[in-house]
């Protein structure tokens, strides 16, 4: 059966200070790994698509890599407003557009 | 540019009654899917639609059901709510079968 598991649950960090979030996956047929941030109450908005071991993108102050069996975003220099919850999925092959979540990271930036 | 709207924003249902709700994708997406957010867990697939057609079923019962228009917009249909179908409801446009989704921002159920 199909796993993703993020790790941590939830982290604190001080602005400036950079970190890294797990989604760790068990999948066969990866199609495609996605990074979403949520918002409280809030629709998931999407980040990134990665979709080969080795792959990695960027955007502001956030870069997401993937291996064959883990992602990770590196968050650099956060800032407040990046407080929210980041959450991981797996699109397998097989046809279909199911997206399988992890439970995500909750991250708080504080001043 | 209009994203994926949905409505209601937010709704109380009582045990036992059944709901309707709607979902409208981005301009030029053919595929709608559904998916059940409970608080403080990661959004669990229902549905995916895509040209009007079902392409995928998660591990819901049946009293869960869906349907996609002509215009690629969508219904959700829940019968016969249980207090745990209180619920974020997410849906999401995707332009293809296989590609990026984009979600709205939710209905808020609460079935009391």
């Amino acid at each position: 059966e199909d796993q993703v598991t993020q790790s941590p649950e939830a982290l604190r960090l001080q602005e400036g200070e950079s970190s890294s979030l797990n989604c760790s996956y068990t999948v066969s047929g990866l199609r495609g790994l996605f990074w979403y941030r949520q918002d409280p109450g809030k629709g998931p908005e999407f980040l990134f698509t990665l979709y080969s071991a080795g792959e990695e993108k960027e955007k502001e102050r956030l870069k997401a890599t993937l291996t064959k069996k883990e992602s990770f975003l590196h968050i650099t220099a956060p800032k407040p407003e990046d407080s929210a919850t980041y959450l991981c999925a797996v699109h397998k092959g097989g046809g279909g557009n199911k997206l399988t979540f992890g439970t995500g990271t909750q991250l708080k930036v504080e001043l | 540019d209009a994203g994926v709207t949905q409505s209601p924003t937010h709704l109380i249902k009582t045990r036992g009654q059944h709901v309707t709700l709607r979902c409208s994708p981005i301009s030029g997406h053919k595929s709608v899917s559904w998916y059940q957010q409970v608080l403080g867990q990661g959004p669990q697939f229902i549905f995916q639609y895509y040209e009007k057609e079902e392409r995928g079923r998660g591990n819901f019962p049946d009293r869960f059901s869906a349907r996609q228009f002509p215009n690629y917009s969508s219904e959700l249909n829940v019968n016969a709510l249980l207090l745990g179908d209180s619920a974020l409801y997410l849906c999401a446009s995707s332009w293809g079968s296989n590609t990026e989704a984009f979600f709205g921002q939710g209905t808020r159920l609460t079935v009391v």
